[in-house]
């Protein structure tokens, strides 16, 4: 499975946008990139996942270049509520389980 | 709309106490999987299982044993629980097949082994 690097936290104000990069050098052919949020005290929910270019949806948006050696996920105008880990994970749909990594710590504040 | 529970959020033992932790889920899963949570140390892989009966270790397996009797029914059990093993714990599972791995998590049990 390919290895990915993300940063440990990130800080921001509500209202910003917020984008969060993954690094994962090795991804291989079949690997997609799937993004996952987890909630104090919560387990972690799927939030969403892409191939390449570009994926939007209700929650967030998800941004891969051509070369797909990294990835963004972006966050439109954050609120308090959106104070979460963010876990990057990279493999292919028979990759069971995928693994999580330590993610990026979100602190949203008012 | 999947969903996942576990038999307890908080779990207080004494050290040397066999603890069992159950997990459900109600969607014909055929996957399941036990995690760890600790400061730090991100989400740690103990065991999953991909079939009624079968299992398979993860990263940190030493100290743990599991069980799948029913495909909706995944339990952990901690033999003689120790101190090092007070943790949340995680449950998860997930179909197989083309475009299905994303998993589907439990809301945690908090276990204190004193």
């Amino acid at each position: 499975l390919a290895k990915t690097t993300q940063p440990i936290s990130m800080d921001s104000y509500e209202g910003q946008e917020v984008n969060i990069t993954c690094s994962h050098n090795n991804i291989a052919t079949n690997d997609y990139i799937t993004w996952y949020q987890q909630f104090p005290s919560q387990g972690p929910r799927f939030i969403i996942q892409g191939y390449k270019t570009k994926v939007t949806n209700e929650v967030a948006s998800l941004f891969i270049p051509a070369d797909r050696k990294s990835s963004t996920l972006s966050l439109p105008r954050v609120s308090l509520s959106d104070t979460a880990v963010y876990y990057c994970l990279v493999g292919a749909w028979e990759d069971t389980p995928l693994v999580f990594g330590k993610g990026t710590r979100l602190s949203v504040i008012a | 709309d999947v969903k996942v529970t576990q038999s307890s959020r908080y779990l207080v033992k004494r050290t040397g106490e066999k603890v069992f932790l159950e997990c459900v889920q109600d969607m014909d899963h055929e996957n399941m999987f036990w995690y760890r949570q600790d400061p730090g140390l991100g989400l740690r892989l103990i065991y999953f299982s991909y079939d009624v009966k079968m299992k398979e270790k993860g990263d940190i397996p030493e100290g743990y044993s599991v069980s799948r009797e029913k495909k909706e029914r995944f339990s952990l059990i901690l033999e003689s629980a120790s101190t090092n093993q007070t943790s949340m714990y995680l449950c998860a599972s997930s179909l197989t097949g083309e475009g299905h791995n994303e998993q589907f998590f439990g809301p945690g049990t908090r276990l204190t082994v004193l």
